[in-house]
């Protein structure tokens, strides 16, 4: 059975930092790009990043660029989003999934930033 | 950037209905389109991916057709646990984005 779950969620203050992580199982995590997904409150589905099977590939939302950074090890079947300068609309819950069609999806990490 | 409108944005519909919900890419998406079930405080469930392709495990009750840039989820004899949210999402090109999403509820 697919599982991805994530952690590292809080309150952070304007500008500060968090990191999440997501670690998978049950599939072969090196064969699939990895993609976040975030969820305002009461507000849709918005795509964040995903990172290719290697690394070395990563694409961004234009509200992230320069702010958020996406990486995974391989070693530990986990996916990270570090995430800086965090801004009030960045609060949601957000979401890791697999592949680039976001076939199997985590419940969500919440980030709540707010001063 | 690639704009998905669904429509309608809600809809209310009977048990046992039948009903089709309507993506429109803002331009070609072949058929790189999925399409998502959301249930309140739970995660997003896939369906459909590239554009009509059904998710192992999801009921046939679901299907997707489509491609270029007009698109739909029809559900057909709809029950109970069907009344959700639905998104599309295209991923043909980046920055990847959803449909603002469609409101099934009961009438």
């Amino acid at each position: 059975e697919v599982q991805l779950v994530e952690s590292g969620g809080g309150l952070v203050q304007p500008g500060g930092s968090l990191r999440l992580s997501c670690v998978a199982s049950g599939f072969t995590f090196t064969n699939y790009w990895m993609t976040w997904v975030r969820q305002g409150p009461g507000k849709g589905l918005e795509w964040v990043a995903s990172i290719n099977q290697g690394g070395g590939e990563m694409y961004y939302v234009d509200s992230v660029k320069g702010r958020f950074t996406i990486s995974r090890d391989n070693t530990k079947n986990s996916l990270y989003l570090q995430m800086n300068g965090l801004r009030a609309e960045d609060t949601a819950v957000y979401h890791c999934a697999r592949g680039i069609a976001a076939a199997s999806w985590g419940q969500g990490a919440l980030v709540t930033v707010s001063s | 950037d690639i704009q998905m409108t669904q429509s309608p944005s809600s809809l209310s519909a009977s048990v046992g209905d039948r009903v089709t919900i309507t993506c429109r890419a803002s331009q070609d998406i072949r058929n790189s389109l999925a399409w998502f079930q959301q249930k309140p405080g739970r995660a997003p469930k896939s369906l459909i991916y590239a554009a009509s392709s059904l998710q192992s495990g999801v009921p046939s009750k679901f299907s997707g057709s489509g491609s270029g840039t007009d698109f739909t989820l029809t559900i057909s004899s709809l029950q109970p646990e069907d009344f959700a949210t639905y998104y599309c999402q295209q991923y043909n090109g980046y920055p990847y984005t959803f449909g603002q999403g469609t409101k099934l509820e009961i009438k």
